[in-house]
């Protein structure tokens, strides 16, 4: 086990809703990078924050948001749904920003209807 | 953009064999390659790693082998058990943060 855990496991929404999905990162690890991975693709990056602030994009637009905690908890928050939003979404911790090891967790499975 | 392209994208093979994958990059300052083991629900894990300084390097049944003139990295597990049986994402480090995947090789072993 990587000792990254996300909630919910499964999440059904409608189109034009807002979500959000939470993580609990290793802890000791400062950085976390969330993924979007449709079905029968690798992740695709979104974004990283390390010590609570954004530290690099992927391409997605801004109706994609995050924050970061102190207590080595995040958020991965997604407005104004589209069908193509439907997903497994991963976040992985990492010591360190500079630390290139990825420890994930099992994900949340969001549907969007 | 940067980009990692995997192949093949199903692998099936005898208990027993050898199962080869192969992957290429797009960014040539990529320094760092991972390679990752997804099971059904799960998250992926981390299985073997590879620097941009080292051309090979092995733990075991895994073995990781690095061209890094021609881009190309590719996974070799020996001696494959029914176990070994996922999906094998192969990924390179990015902009110093930004890890890309590939699009994944789904490996069946028979047993």
């Amino acid at each position: 086990e990587t000792g990254v855990t996300q909630s919910p496991t499964h999440l059904i929404k409608t189109r034009g809703q807002q979500v959000t999905l939470r993580c609990s990162s290793q802890s000791g690890h400062n950085t976390v990078s969330w993924y979007q991975q449709a079905l029968g693709q690798g992740p695709q990056f979104i974004f990283q924050y390390y010590r609570e602030e954004e530290n690099g994009r992927g391409n997605f637009p801004p109706r994609f948001s995050g924050l970061q905690f102190p207590n080595y908890s995040s958020e991965l928050n997604v407005n104004a749904l589209e069908l193509d939003d439907s997903a497994l979404y991963l976040c992985a911790s990492s010591l360190d920003r500079t630390e290139e090891k990825l420890f994930f967790g099992s994900g949340t499975q969001l549907s969007v209807l | 953009g940067e980009n990692v392209e995997q192949h093949p994208s199903t692998l099936s093979v005898q208990e027993g064999d050898s199962a080869v994958i192969k992957c290429t990059y797009s960014d040539s300052a990529s320094n760092y390659f991972p390679w990752y083991k997804q099971e059904l629900g799960k998250g992926p894990q981390l299985i073997i790693d590879i620097r941009s300084n080292v051309g090979e390097k092995k733990d075991q049944r895994i073995a990781v082998t690095l061209n890094k003139t021609a881009k190309h990295f590719s996974l070799h597990i020996t001696e494959t058990q029914p176990e070994d049986s996922a999906v094998y994402f192969c990924a390179a480090l990015t902009g110093g943060f930004k890890t890309i995947f590939g699009a994944g090789t789904r490996l069946f072993v028979k047993a």
